[in-house]
């Protein structure tokens, strides 16, 4: 079974300029969401979507970031304008609306460097 | 106080001996534990989940006390490849809906040495 697939794994960018992140959950999985980790820190939950509509977004800094899930299928984070502190690894993850514990898998991440 | 908290580590042991995370949570309402295991530059993977009864896989032991909002792991025999960071992970329902929202601690890194 294919993971939950994420490009680019990497980007360097400078603050303000602007970003986005694509992510390809694993087939059938309802649930979507957004991390971010800081350097030392756990993931912390930006968004999460049921199919294509939103469930929680309230740790989502809403004036520079964005996200959607057309389709109920693919997803993308955007930034914009990028500060020094979005720098960290932005990860997504699926699980399957069936599983009552909620297992969460994860992609590789991408890593996102603001100059 | 935060949602999740643990042991800041890091930890530091030989291979074979036994180390013991301790995790507390602030959400009285949170349903579900687990613990996931993160490596260097690599994304989280659930480890296991963590039962009211305890629950045990290998050399791996997981506790849970809703009194106290305290859930801990221990790791019997380490090994080499038991170096990582292990992350502390509640779930609780978000208002309103049937779906969880998943609480990371910040992690306890992990050095299991020769």
């Amino acid at each position: 079974e294919a993971g939950v697939a994420q490009s680019p794994r990497y980007k360097i960018i400078e603050k303000r300029q602007s970003v986005a992140f694509w992510c390809n959950p694993i087939s059938g999985h309802a649930t979507l969401y957004w991390y971010q980790q800081i350097l030392g820190q756990g993931p912390k939950l930006l968004i999460q979507f049921q199919n294509n509509g939103v469930v929680d977004d309230s740790q989502l800094p809403k004036d520079r970031f964005s996200a959607e899930r057309l389709k109920g299928v693919d997803s993308t984070l955007k930034i914009q304008p990028a500060k020094l502190e979005d720098s960290a690894v932005y990860l997504c993850a699926s699980s399957s609306a069936s599983s009552s514990y909620n297992e969460q898998f994860f992609g590789p991440g991408t890593r996102l460097t603001v100059l | 106080r935060k949602e999740v908290e643990q042991d800041p580590g890091p930890f530091n042991v030989p291979e074979g001996a036994t180390v013991a995370f301790n995790c507390t949570y602030s959400n009285s309402a949170s349903q579900s534990f687990f613990w996931y295991r993160q490596d260097c530059r690599k994304e989280p993977k659930l480890l296991m989940s963590v039962y009211s009864s305890g629950n045990e896989d290998g050399r791996f032991t997981a506790q849970l006390n809703r009194a106290s909002q305290y859930i801990s792991l221990l790791i019997r025999d380490s090994k080499l490849s038991d170096s990582a960071t292990y992350l502390c992970v509640v779930n609780a329902q978000t208002g309103g809906t049937s779906y969880g929202k998943l609480t990371f601690g910040q992690g306890t890194i992990l050095t299991v040495h020769p």
